[in-house]
């Protein structure tokens, strides 16, 4: 079955830094995970979806939105068919679920969902 | 960036009923507009890629249309088990990419 396995829930205090991670799992989805774009997107508790950046494992550089520049940082592991996302700085606005999926090369359409990762920031 | 407005940002209809909810790009996206049903506590789940071309095993009843700045997403029967939140998103030529603010869809 294709699936991305994301790690589980973090707590984190304000200031401080957190790694997601995102596994492709599933025979074709992992034989074919480094040509297709990574990408996260993140939710606030009542909130709409908020789209971070994305990354295409083969080429290793990333895009983002221009809101998380320079606090964010992906990157994706081959080997491991494994992405991750960084967000450092961590304030209690950045309490959401963090999403990452696979988004389709030419509609740029999101068709495969990981489970989401719950990360609350608080003192 | 490029702003997605979605509406309206909530409804309630009747079983049976048909259901509309429209986007607006603020500036010309082709077709590269996209359409997802999340549930509560779940992950999104892409309905409607391009603008109207529906994605393997979604039901017929869901639909979409439109090109340029204006597109519609249609159920054209509501059913029970379609309740939850839809978002429309375009991604531009530049890959950035922004969703609506999202419709809950509720049964009257």
């Amino acid at each position: 079955q294709v699936q991305l396995v994301q790690s589980g829930a973090e707590v984190k205090k304000p200031g401080s830094s957190v790694k997601v991670s995102c596994e492709a799992s599933g025979g074709t989805f992992r034989g074919t995970f480094s040509t297709f774009k990574i990408t996260w997107v993140r939710q606030a508790p009542g909130q709409g979806l908020e789209w971070m950046g994305g990354i295409i494992p083969i080429f290793g550089t990333p895009n983002y939105a221009q809101k998380f520049q320079g606090r964010v940082t992906i990157t994706a592991d081959e080997s491991t068919t494994t992405a991750y996302l960084e967000v450092r700085s961590l304030r209690s606005e950045d309490t959401a679920v963090y999403y990452c999926a696979r988004e389709a090369p030419i509609s740029g359409a999101f068709d495969i969902w990981g489970h989401g990762t719950i990360v609350i920031v608080s003192s | 960036d490029i702003q997605m407005t979605q509406s309206p940002s909530s409804l309630s209809a009747s079983v049976g009923d048909r259901v509309t909810i429209t986007c607006q790009a603020s500036q010309d996206i082709n077709n590269s507009l996209n359409w997802y049903q999340q549930k509560p506590g779940k992950a999104p789940k892409l309905l409607i890629y391009d603008a109207y071309t529906l994605q393997t095993g979604v039901p017929s009843r869901f639909s979409g249309s439109g090109s340029g700045t204006d597109f519609t997403f249609t159920i054209s029967s509501l059913q029970p088990e379609d309740i939850g939140t839809y978002y429309c998103q375009q991604f531009d030529n530049l890959r950035q990419i922004t969703f609506g603010g999202g419709t809950k869809v509720e049964i009257k």
